[in-house]
């Protein structure tokens, strides 16, 4: 399978503890972009990589929350001091330059208890 | 504020029949518009975008939308249901054509046989 992978699908993490998701790109896609998704919602932006350059946060990305895609291929987004609130759905795309639309992997559950 | 509208929770039709589900946005500049469908356990899928051109543009599964400026709309049509349609389908715009895509809250559509 070629497409957006993320791990893990699925994390259940007690209050107060880090967390750390992983997502791998369609492999020549050089934009990687994260969503959080609540249920009866859509997807919200958070954040977007070109290459390894993080060039849009959005004001969702609190201080707890930190993006990181080091050499240009994969990226990791962590959460640290998890909140009840926390708990959603992470979707990870990636696009292509000049190719507009995005292609979003299976998404990594997040339960806070 | 750039947002994009999804006025229906829920669209039902019958299989066989033509089927709706409308889109709003509003967006400073010439946006780019997406449809996207979510199977369930799936993650999102690219069904058709509008960039420029044709007002009509064709997609996957024989879906097409009408882009039109004036109404600020990109309705998702089909001209024959299928029981295999029904799933949860998002509208989204990308303001700048290039980076973050903001999403309407999804529209559930059930094709009864």
């Amino acid at each position: 399978d070629t497409g957006v992978s993320q791990n893990p699908r699925h994390k259940i993490t007690k209050r107060g503890q880090n967390v750390t998701f992983r997502c791998d790109p369609i492999s020549e896609h050089n934009r990687l972009y994260w969503y959080r998704q609540t249920l009866g919602q859509g997807p919200e932006f958070l954040t977007y990589f070109q290459n390894e350059a993080q060039l849009e946060k959005s004001r969702l990305l609190s201080d707890r929350f930190s993006a990181e895609r080091p050499k240009g291929s994969f990226s990791t987004l962590e959460i640290q001091r998890t909140e009840q609130g926390d708990s959603a759905m992470y979707l990870c795309a990636s696009s292509l330059d000049g190719i507009n639309e995005q292609f979003f992997g299976p998404g990594t559950r997040l339960t806070v208890l | 504020a750039q947002s994009v509208a999804q006025p229906e929770d829920q669209v039902n039709v019958a299989e066989g029949n033509p089927l709706t589900v409308k889109c709003t946005y509003s967006v400073s500049g010439n946006p780019y518009l997406f449809w996207y469908v979510q199977y369930p356990n799936r993650g999102l899928q690219f069904l058709l975008k509008y960039i420029t051109g044709d007002n009509l543009v064709k997609g996957s599964y024989g879906f097409e939308a009408e882009f039109n400026k004036s109404q600020t709309s990109f309705h998702l049509k089909k001209p024959s249901a299928l029981v295999s349609d029904s799933a949860l389908y998002f509208c989204a715009v990308s303001p700048g054509g290039y980076n973050k895509l903001i999403f309407g809250a999804g529209t559930r559509l059930a094709v009864h046989p």
